[in-house]
Order: structure tokens, then C-alpha cells, then sequence
């Protein structure tokens, strides 16, 4: 079993609807959680981190963390043709350097 | 705007030619990695410098080397360069190893990397 699991997709969406994702876990002792995403040829670019449990939004974007159910989400509401890429979850401890990444889910919004 | 800067972004070498692949900051931030990630897979970790202190881990193969010569300035090292390092090469910083938030990545735009 890996460490952290994400439906790699496809998903297709029609612009302006909700996209919704989603990783589980299974070490308990991550602390910070992070969505990246990465459009095709390019390098991962941070959307948005969040310590422990709780909620965070950011425009258009909102991250959840539930560490009872070891589970995060990722919405992107009014979501546009340029959010096409493939969305990365990540996690690490505290004390730790090495992230352990989702597998990438990737989004296509259609026009 | 401070960023993570990898130069070149798209790199052709030929099976068994030395290469050497670079990376700037502007954040000041301590740490400095190298990841390889091939298509549909996530990043995997080569390494990491904490300031001059070198980090490998246990699966990169020796094939592989870096260079830190100062804080803003890491170079990625492959030696004998095979079919299967094809790939995208990247970047990463962050502030610190540990503590909040400062163990959070960002990330270059990569160096892709094609072995004839």
C-alpha cells in the first residue's frame, strides 16, 4: 500500500463547474499538507499548504484536512480552461525534509 | 519576484555524455533539492543540501552527483548519462529541513532531459 493514494483521473469538467480532490494516507505523523499543481512541461508550483486539520482558502481555491480520516481535498469552484494540469497532493512531518507525494490526479476543464 | 530558476529547460545529451544541469534561487532559503520525474509519475528526491551539507538518498545512483558552491547556485551532475535518466529534472528550495513551514518546497520549471 503507498504511503499516499490519489485517483490519478482523468477528470473532465465543463468550465465554471466545481472541481473536487482528493488523498488519503496512511502516516499519521504528517503534519503539513500541500496541493501543487503542474501544467504539462513544467515544474510543480505550490497552490497552497495547510498545518494540521482545518481549512484554508485562497480565491478560488479551498484545501480541507481531516487527520481523523487522513484525508485532504482540494475544491476549485468557477473553475476555467487554464486549471488543465495535473494536481499533485503532498505531506511531510515536521521534522521531516522528504515530502511523500500523491500520484497526480489530472484535470481537464473543457471550454 | 524570488523564484527558483533552472536553466536550460530542455537539455539533449547523447548515452554515456557528461551533463550538468543548473539552479539559482532568489528565496535565501537554506535547502536545495534535486528531483527526477518521469512522465505520469510523481517527483522522486535525489538529494538535498542543507546549506554545504550533501544529503543523498539511498536509492540515487552514483551516476548522479551535485555541487553546491554557494547558497543561491546548485548543480546537478550526471555522469554517464543512460536511456533510462530521460526525464524531467527538477528543482526545489525550501526554508529549512523542519519546523512550520519551513520544510514547504518550491519548486523550478524543470530541465527536460533527452538521452540519444
Amino acid at each position: 500500500q503507498k504511503e499516499v493514494e490519489q485517483d490519478p483521473g482523468p477528470l473532465s469538467v465543463p468550465e465554471g463547474a466545481i472541481v473536487s480532490l482528493n488523498c488519503t494516507y496512511s502516516n499519521s505523523a504528517f503534519q503539513y499538507f500541500m496541493w501543487y499543481r503542474q501544467y504539462s512541461r513544467k515544474g510543480p508550483e505550490l497552490l497552497m499548504y495547510t498545518y494540521s486539520s482545518g481549512n484554508k482558502e485562497d480565491g478560488r481555491f479551498t484545501a480541507q484536512v481531516d487527520k481523523s480520516s487522513k484525508y485532504i481535498s482540494l475544491f476549485i469552484r468557477d473553475s476555467q480552461p487554464s486549471d488543465s494540469a495535473t494536481y499533485l497532493c503532498a505531506m511531510t512531518r515536521s521534522n521531516d525534509y522528504k515530502l511523500s507525494f500523491g500520484a497526480g490526479t489530472t484535470v481537464t476543464v473543457r471550454a | 519576484d524570488a523564484m527558483v530558476i533552472q536553466n536550460p529547460r530542455y537539455q539533449v545529451t547523447q548515452f554515456g555524455k557528461p551533463v550538468t544541469l543548473s539552479c539559482s534561487q532568489t528565496l535565501n532559503h537554506n535547502v536545495m533539492y534535486w528531483y527526477q520525474q518521469k512522465s505520469s509519475q510523481a517527483p522522486k528526491l535525489l538529494f538535498h543540501y542543507y546549506d554545504k551539507d550533501f544529503n543523498n538518498e539511498a536509492d540515487t545512483p552514483d551516476n548522479f552527483q551535485s555541487r553546491r558552491p554557494n547558497t543561491s547556485f546548485c548543480f546537478l551532475d550526471i555522469r554517464s548519462p543512460g536511456l533510462g535518466d530521460a526525464a524531467m529534472y527538477l528543482c526545489a528550495t525550501s526554508r529549512e529541513t523542519s519546523g512550520r513551514g519551513g520544510n514547504i518546497q518550491y519548486f523550478g520549471a524543470g530541465t527536460r532531459l533527452s538521452v540519444l
